[in-house]
């Protein structure tokens, strides 16, 4: 799987602003889509991993959604803390579980 | 989730020197271990598969010779990074994948500089 894009690259909201990122993937030899959070100095924390069409998942005020037909997942943080505060990575990976890393979207939530 | 460790988290080294670096699954045993590269403002970008027993799986463009890998034990796989060069300098993790291979679990990366 290659061209993985996620966009915004970086974003700044204040706290208690909800806010989404996307993640867009080529839809052939999909397997399944994984979101991970990494924060500075700590290991890639998984969030979600998710293989079929229409997949919803919520964690706490994260959520995530996948359209494998067209390629592309939302990720959806509701009432943004400065905790949230990572890079959230996202990772398509196909029959052979190997993932391919999109370049991330660094969330900065200010107080 | 499942605990990797690598070791060091950072190291410095000369040019021309080697360097190790060791990821352990502390929870399960792990036939199977993958290794990222990531350089400034990039994406993690998949090196190898560490295979428990047998030889290593090299991504293209990945020079084998050049990063050793040695899957020891279904706890333990090593990178060495031969002869470095300052172009060598990059931050190296490991994951693990669970039993079913649906996830994977990150250690928490090795920063190398090389001068």
């Amino acid at each position: 799987i290659l061209n993985v894009e996620q966009s915004p690259q970086s974003l700044h909201v204040q706290e208690g602003d909800s806010t989404n990122f996307t993640c867009s993937f080529p839809s052939s030899n999909f397997y399944a889509l994984h979101w991970y959070r990494w924060e500075t100095a700590k290991s890639p924390e998984a969030l979600f991993v998710m293989t079929l069409n229409g997949d919803e998942k919520k964690k706490g005020r994260i959520s995530a959604t996948l359209n494998t037909k067209e390629g592309y997942s939302y990720l959806y943080i509701k009432g943004s803390q400065p905790e949230d505060s990572a890079t959230y990575l996202c990772a398509p990976s196909g029959s052979a579980r190997q993932l391919t890393f999109g370049s991330g979207t660094q969330l900065t939530v200010l107080p | 989730g499942a605990v990797v460790s690598q070791h060091p988290s950072r190291v410095i080294c000369k040019s021309g020197t080697s360097v190790k670096i060791e990821c352990r699954s502390l929870d399960f045993q792990a036939t199977t271990m993958f290794w990222y590269r990531q350089f400034p403002k990039q994406s993690l970008m998949l090196m190898a598969t560490s295979n428990e027993g047998s030889k290593a799986t090299y991504e293209q463009g990945v020079e084998k010779d050049k990063f050793l890998i040695n899957h020891a034990s279904l706890t333990l796989s090593t990178l060495t990074v031969t002869s470095a060069h300052p172009e060598d300098s990059s931050f190296y993790i490991c994951s693990v994948p669970d039993r079913n291979g649906n996830e994977q679990f990150f250690g928490p990366g090795t920063r190398l500089t090389v001068l």
